[in-house]
């Protein structure tokens, strides 16, 4: 059974760092793009990161453009988001998602998603 | 501001039929797959509908999609209390080159 298992959230303050991490399993990893996605708290969801499966292309989100590098390591079954810069704005549950291609497009859609991990910016 | 555009929230009678529309635009919807998730406050999102009408294994075909043009739609027709949840539309945006997500619809089962 497919597994996503966030880890690394917790509380940070403006400025500061943090490096998510999510461990795949039951899954042939290299053949997978990976997302992270993310909810702030009462708010809806939000697509921060997209990876591809061979980890070489990434594209981001506009809010956290220059700020945020989503990595693979497919020889470990790990997807990371380093987060720099954090602001009030980027406290949030963040997903880890795997992603389905489809022809003829960037990415096809999110069928697998972990139960995500809480990053909290606050002073 | 999203750039997807969904009703805030719908409602209906259990064992009735609501649909909620998702509405953008060429370089989004009308040039790509949408894709519907379910989510149960709490918990993370559920895949509904991929490929704009195509459901995963596991999910009734109480739940349907369609896309014509810049907009897609969700149909769930046999409504159940256990429907109640927010559902959001995704898609990718060709032109922003990112990934997006609609505002989300909650449904309620009065």
């Amino acid at each position: 059974q497919v597994q996503l298992v966030e880890s690394g959230g917790g509380v940070v303050q403006p400025g500061g760092s943090l490096r998510l991490s999510c461990a795949a399993s039951a899954f042939t990893f290299s053949s997978y793009g990976m997302h992270w996605v993310r909810q702030a708290p009462g708010k809806g969801l939000e697509w921060v990161a997209f990876i591809w499966s061979d980890g070489i292309g990434q594209y981001y989100a506009d809010s956290v453009k220059g700020r945020v590098t989503i990595s693979k390591d497919n020889s470990k079954n790990m997807v990371f988001l380093q987060m720099n810069s954090l602001r009030a704005d980027d406290t949030a549950v963040y997903y880890c998602v795997r992603n389905v291609e489809l022809p003829m497009t960037v990415i096809g859609y999110f069928d697998y998603w972990g139960q995500g991990t809480l990053v909290a910016v606050s002073s | 501001q999203s750039v997807l555009t969904q009703p805030p929230s719908v409602s209906a009678a259990s064992g009735q039929k609501v649909t909620i529309s998702c509405s953008g635009s060429t370089s989004n919807i009308g040039y790509n797959y949408v894709s519907w998730y379910q989510q149960v406050p709490g918990t993370a999102p559920k895949l509904l509908i991929y490929d704009n009408n195509r459901r995963p294994s596991g999910i009734p075909d109480r739940f349907s999609g369609s896309k014509s043009g810049t907009s897609a739609t969700l149909g769930i027709t046999g409504l159940q209390t256990g429907d109640e949840a927010d559902y959001y539309c995704a898609t990718w945006d060709s032109s922003l080159s990112e990934a997006l997500f609609g505002p989300g619809t909650k449904v309620t089962v009065l």
